[in-house]
């Protein structure tokens, strides 16, 4: 069993529809909470981070968190084409070394 | 956010090759990785440092190694370059506290031939 899995896609939405990405975890010991977006052929840009129980939210940008079921989301509203790309759902087990990735979900936002 | 800049970007070389792959970082930061990242494939940490005179291997084996002398430094060599080597290699690096938000560098594609 992978630390992180995410469906890898590609998730289709229609530009200005609200893309919702998930990410399960399977270490309950896990205290930090990430999502990269990675452009092809590019390096992975952090662009939220959650560490509690519940919704954050940054301009288009919402993360979620259930550390009861494990799971982390982010939304995007007002979805544009510029958001295509592969986001990472990236977990923090507290230990220097327990950094884990997952494989990315593909985003197409069609104009 | 860091700034983190990887040297070179682009690297085409031959088997048995030395190659060292170039990675520094102006914030200061005390933690640094290294990634290796196949094509719509996961990232593997490969090597990490808490700090000078700090390196530690990763979850992924890795023929490489990597040195920390500078803080702001932290370089990746393979003695002896394999087409098995060929990959994208990301550097990062995390600010202090506990929940490491790492940022990367724009990475090198290495390709041995």
């Amino acid at each position: 069993q992978k630390e992180v899995e995410q469906n890898s896609g590609p998730l289709s939405v229609p530009e200005g529809a609200i893309a919702s990405l998930n990410c399960t975890y399977s270490d309950r010991g896990s205290q930090s909470f990430f999502w990269y977006r990675q452009y092809s052929g590019k390096s992975p840009e952090l662009i939220m981070s959650i560490y509690s129980n519940g919704d954050k939210e940054d301009g288009r940008f919402t993360a979620q968190l259930n550390k009861a079921s494990q799971y982390v989301s982010l939304l995007i509203r007002d979805s544009q084409p510029s958001d295509s790309a592969t986001y990472l759902c990236a977990v923090n087990l507290g230990n220097f070394n327990k950094f884990y990735f997952g494989s990315g979900t593909k985003l197409n936002v069609k104009p | 956010e860091a700034d983190i800049y990887q040297t070179p970007r682009y690297l085409v070389i031959g088997t048995g090759k030395k190659i060292t792959l170039e990675c520094s970082q102006t914030m200061g930061h005390d933690k640094m990785y290294w990634y290796q990242q196949d094509p719509g494939m996961e990232l593997h940490l490969i090597h990490y440092s808490y700090g000078v005179n700090s390196t530690e291997k990763g979850d992924l084996s890795s023929e490489s190694t990597v040195s920390r002398i500078r803080t702001e430094h932290f370089p990746l060599t393979l003695e002896s370059a394999r087409p098995s080597h060929t990959s994208q290699y990301l550097c990062a690096s995390s600010e202090p506290g506990e929940y490491d938000e790492q940022y990367f560098g724009p990475g090198t594609r290495l390709t041995v031939t």
